[in-house]
């Protein structure tokens, strides 16, 4: 069964940093694609960022590009965020998902950014 | 970068009726390797988005028949054949053809 677990979220105050994890298991995790998407309350999807399977292609939101890094270590079947320079409005449920068709997401971690 | 425009926003549905959302793209999601990463996304209230349809019309594993997908370049539709009670939530197109990847705005499928 596949499963994306996510974790690391939290209470953060602006400026400071924050770093997501996301254990896959259940697929060969080093063959895939996998994105962070996340959702402010209340509001819809938005993209965040996209790394290639070898870490040789990585994307970015324009709203999160110089402030967050993606990562993956294919050894540990993890997938990360770092999150530098944190604002208020990047308060959200961050998920992690599959590519390249979004076929699987984690349950979401929560990330608020208050003071 | 694509701009994806889902309509309608929100959408009334008895149980049985069957209705159809309309996702349309600033520019052509026809990928150069000849795919096109249109999908179709239904996220229930309180959960986790679950995909429904892949590249334009491909049926995800486990996903009822009545849901159905169509279009090509830019014009996107998902139809639901016979709403059902379960069907209920926010319905999204994202497209994964062009970086940065991007979601339509979602469209809420409600009880009439």
């Amino acid at each position: 069964e596949v499963q994306l677990v996510e974790s690391g979220g939290g209470l953060v105050q602006p400026g400071r940093s924050l770093k997501l994890s996301c254990v896959a298991s259940g697929f060969t995790f080093s063959n895939y694609g996998m994105n962070w998407i996340r959702q402010a309350p209340g509001k819809g999807l938005e993209w965040v960022a996209y790394i290639s399977s070898g870490s040789s292609y990585i994307y970015y939101a324009e709203t999160v590009k110089g402030r967050f890094t993606i990562s993956r270590d294919n050894a540990k079947n993890t997938l990360y965020l770092q999150m530098t320079s944190l604002r208020s409005e990047d308060t959200a449920l961050y998920y992690c998902a599959r590519l390249p068709f979004f076929d699987y997401w984690g349950q979401g971690v929560m990330v608020t950014v208050s003071s | 970068d694509v701009v994806l425009t889902q309509t309608p926003p929100t959408l009334s549905a008895t149980i049985g009726q069957s209705v159809s959302i309309s996702c349309r793209s600033s520019q052509s999601l026809l990928h150069s390797n000849g795919n096109t990463y249109l999908h179709w996304l239904l996220q229930r209230p309180g959960q986790s988005p679950q995909l429904l349809i892949y590249l334009v019309s491909r049926l995800e594993s486990g996903v009822p028949n009545r849901f159905s997908g169509s279009g090509s370049g830019t014009d996107f539709t998902l139809k639901i054949s016979g709403v059902e009670a379960e069907d209920l939530g926010v319905y999204y197109c994202v497209q994964g053809t062009h970086a940065p990847y991007t979601f339509g705005a979602g469209t809420k499928l409600e009880l009439k």
